[in-house]
């Protein structure tokens, strides 16, 4: 069975600092990976995901993040943060092939940036 | 072009009670799927439902069932409503089934049982 660990609930971080939220899944399988964010009181909102090709992925607000099959890792960046970016974050697995298509969550990490 | 739509968006009830959510998928998209997102904790996933057929289900009780209907809407039904089950519901979308499709997300139904 699939699984995501996010390491951290809680990121506070300065205006116009860079930011990493964390994100190891566990898989026997190879995975699609996606990060997903969450602004108060709406649904969620694909940021960005890895189906397969470049270990590195864009979204089209600065984020980024990286595939690390070896570290079995999905960490999700940004150089510089807005106070927009104030919301909760969630990276999610899905397999390849699984028949239906089933997203494995994290529980979240909070990213509160302070002007 | 109107997203995942959900109805009622907040409710309340009391338990043992029933309770029917409705979604409402991107115009299009033959895939719906439910998520339940207890306070503090990430998603998890409930059913899958594409051309009208169940096409996944998560570790949930009997006490939780879906249907679609040919207009590819979906409806949620809990019965026995426990105070665990509040939360929030929420219904995606997707063309198809593949995995590798985007899911859309509504802005869910907050359900409060007391």
């Amino acid at each position: 069975a699939q699984s995501v660990t996010q390491l951290d609930s809680q990121v506070p971080v300065f205006e116009e600092a860079p930011v990493e939220l964390r994100c190891n899944y566990s898989s026997s399988v190879s995975v699609y990976l996606f990060w997903y964010v969450q602004y108060p009181n709406q649904g969620l909102q694909l940021l960005l995901k890895y189906l397969s090709g470049s270990t590195l992925v864009k979204s089209i607000n600065g984020f980024e993040a990286e595939f690390n099959k070896s570290q079995t890792s999905f960490h999700l960046r940004k150089p510089s943060v807005h106070i927009s970016d104030t919301a909760e974050y969630f990276c999610a697995v899905s397999e390849p092939g699984a028949g239906s298509y089933q997203l494995t969550f994290g529980k979240g990490t909070k990213l509160s940036v302070i002007p | 072009d109107a997203g995942v739509t959900q109805s009622p968006t907040h409710l309340i009830k009391t338990r043992g009670q029933q309770v029917t959510l409705r979604c409402s998928p991107i115009s299009g998209h033959k895939s719906v799927s439910w998520y339940q997102q207890v306070l503090g904790q990430g998603p998890q996933f409930i059913f899958q439902y594409y051309e009208k057929e169940e096409r996944g289900r998560g570790n949930f009780p009997d006490r939780f069932s879906a249907r679609q209907f040919p207009n590819y809407s979906s409806e949620l039904n809990v019965n026995a409503l426990l105070l665990g089950d509040s939360a929030l519901y929420l219904c995606a979308s997707s063309l198809d089934r593949s995995p590798g499709n985007t899911i859309y997300f509504g802005e869910g139904s907050w359900l409060t049982v007391v």
